[in-house]
């Protein structure tokens, strides 16, 4: 089963940017779909998008266009999601789950709160 | 965007009582349906996916039903480990959406 272990707890000024780091414990991390999830404070699951790691393609939810990246290094089984232009209703938990019939998410990393505050 | 609506928000039981969740689409999602359980401090854990397969490692008191717009996450007996907030998931269309979620409490 592989798993996924997010890079820790960040705290970021708005307007700043934050990267997130999400590593898979197997060499099985090629051939999959990696979702990025997030869940605000008393607030509910929003996917974000996700990253093919073979071919590197993504596609993200409208909301975040223009404002986040995924990316992967596969020689390190490791895909990154950046957020740029930080708000403070970007505080979050975000996690990065890998995509089960592609779409699904299963399993899921551990979650890293990014807080934003002044 | 497909809106998934959960209902009740919070349902209180006890052990050994069974727990009915509810989760209605805007629009039909087929069988492309999931739920997960979440625990503070804990990753999510997949459940159920495609409206009625129990992930790997899921117990048999956990099953789900329904299709096109209306589903449900049946518990038929609550273990202490299972008082979570339960979200649905839908794969029908894109962007994927979740429900709101409902809080199963002591």
């Amino acid at each position: 089963q592989v798993q996924l272990v997010q890079s820790g707890a960040e705290v970021k000024k708005p307007g700043a940017s934050v990267k997130v780091s999400c590593k898979a414990s197997e060499h099985t991390f090629s051939g999959h779909y990696l979702h990025w999830v997030r869940q605000a404070p008393g607030r509910g699951l929003e996917s974000m998008g996700w990253i093919n790691v073979n071919s590197g393609d993504t596609r993200y939810a409208e909301q975040f266009q223009g404002r986040v990246s995924m990316t992967r290094d596969t020689s390190i089984s490791t895909a990154y999601m950046e957020l740029t232009s930080l708000r403070s209703d970007d505080t979050a938990v975000y996690y990065c789950a890998k995509g089960f019939m592609t779409n699904y998410f299963d399993p899921w990393g551990q979650g890293t709160l990014v807080t934003v505050s002044s | 965007e497909i809106v998934l609506t959960q209902s009740p928000a919070t349902l209180s039981l006890s052990p050994g009582e069974r727990a009915t969740l509810s989760c209605r689409a805007s629009q039909s999602v087929s069988v492309f349906l999931a739920w997960y359980q979440l625990k503070p401090g804990q990753a999510p854990r997949l459940l159920i996916y495609d409206t009625s397969n129990r992930a790997t490692g899921i117990p048999a008191r956990f099953s789900g039903t329904g299709s096109g717009t209306d589903f449900t996450l049946t518990i038929s007996s609550l273990e202490p480990e299972d008082f979570a907030v339960y979200y649905c998931q839908q794969r029908s269309k894109f962007p994927l959406t979740f429900g709101g979620g409902t809080k199963v409490e002591i």
